[in-house]
């Protein structure tokens, strides 16, 4: 069965400090891993795509990074703010269908404190 | 920031109604997708068109159905809503990747969040 597991489930850290949120993943084959973040009562919004032959990327203070060997993703935020709270969810795609089906992690909770 | 939008944006109705949630995108996407998403959980994919005049059914067994006649519109029809179809429903749309492949990124709209009581 292909899984994304995400972790940890939420987090709460301080404005200004620095985090890093877990992705693991059984889909097979792969194609590629998203990192999305969906503010509260809102749609997802892409952050970061990484393929096969890429382990890191950077979308300012986001940093994302897969190892495809242990199917591991990393999403690193520097210098956390205020309006960095909201869910983040990992998404991986396979090459199994024309559709690129999806497998959506359940996201990591995080919470800035002032 | 997408163009992409869901209206209601939220909705209470009572058991037995029979509601529409619009999704409309202005980016020209053929591809079209209705996802439902609980409280803490993943998105779970509902529908999916290609195009127009193309609709498939997603992972996701769902009572619902939809249409879609207009390249830009894609609405979710509930014939008889219940308690079990409260929950938040987004709407995302996608384009081929310039590359190919699977590469391609889903538009989300900013949900329809819906409580049948």
């Amino acid at each position: 069965k292909n899984q994304v597991e995400q972790s940890p489930q939420s987090l709460i850290i301080l404005e200004g400090k620095n985090c890093t949120l877990q992705c693991n993943y059984t889909v097979s084959p792969f194609s590629n891993l998203r990192w999305y973040k969906q503010d509260t009562g809102r749609g997802p919004v892409s952050l970061t795509i990484m393929t096969f032959s890429e382990n890191t990327k950077s979308n300012g203070r986001y940093t994302a990074t897969l190892d495809a060997d242990t199917k591991q993703s990393s999403l690193h935020i520097t210098a956390s703010q205020l309006s960095d709270s909201a869910s983040y969810i990992c998404v991986v795609s396979d090459r199994g269908s024309t559709l690129g089906r999806l497998y959506f992690g359940r996201g990591t909770q995080l919470t800035v404190w002032p | 920031e997408a163009d992409i939008y869901q209206t209601p944006r939220y909705l209470v109705i009572g058991t037995g109604k029979k509601i529409t949630l619009e999704c409309s995108q202005t980016m020209g996407h053929d591809k079209m997708y209705w996802y439902q998403q609980d409280p803490g959980m993943e998105l779970h994919l509902i529908h999916y068109s290609y195009g127009v005049n193309s609709t498939e059914k997603g992972d996701l067994s769902s009572e619902s159905t939809v249409s879609r006649i207009r390249t830009e519109h894609f609405p979710l029809t509930l014939e008889s809503a219940r308690p079990s179809h409260t929950s938040q429903y987004l709407c995302a749309s996608s384009e081929p990747a310039r590359t190919g492949g699977n590469q391609e990124t889903q538009y989300f709209g900013p949900g329809t969040r819906l409580l049948v009581l």
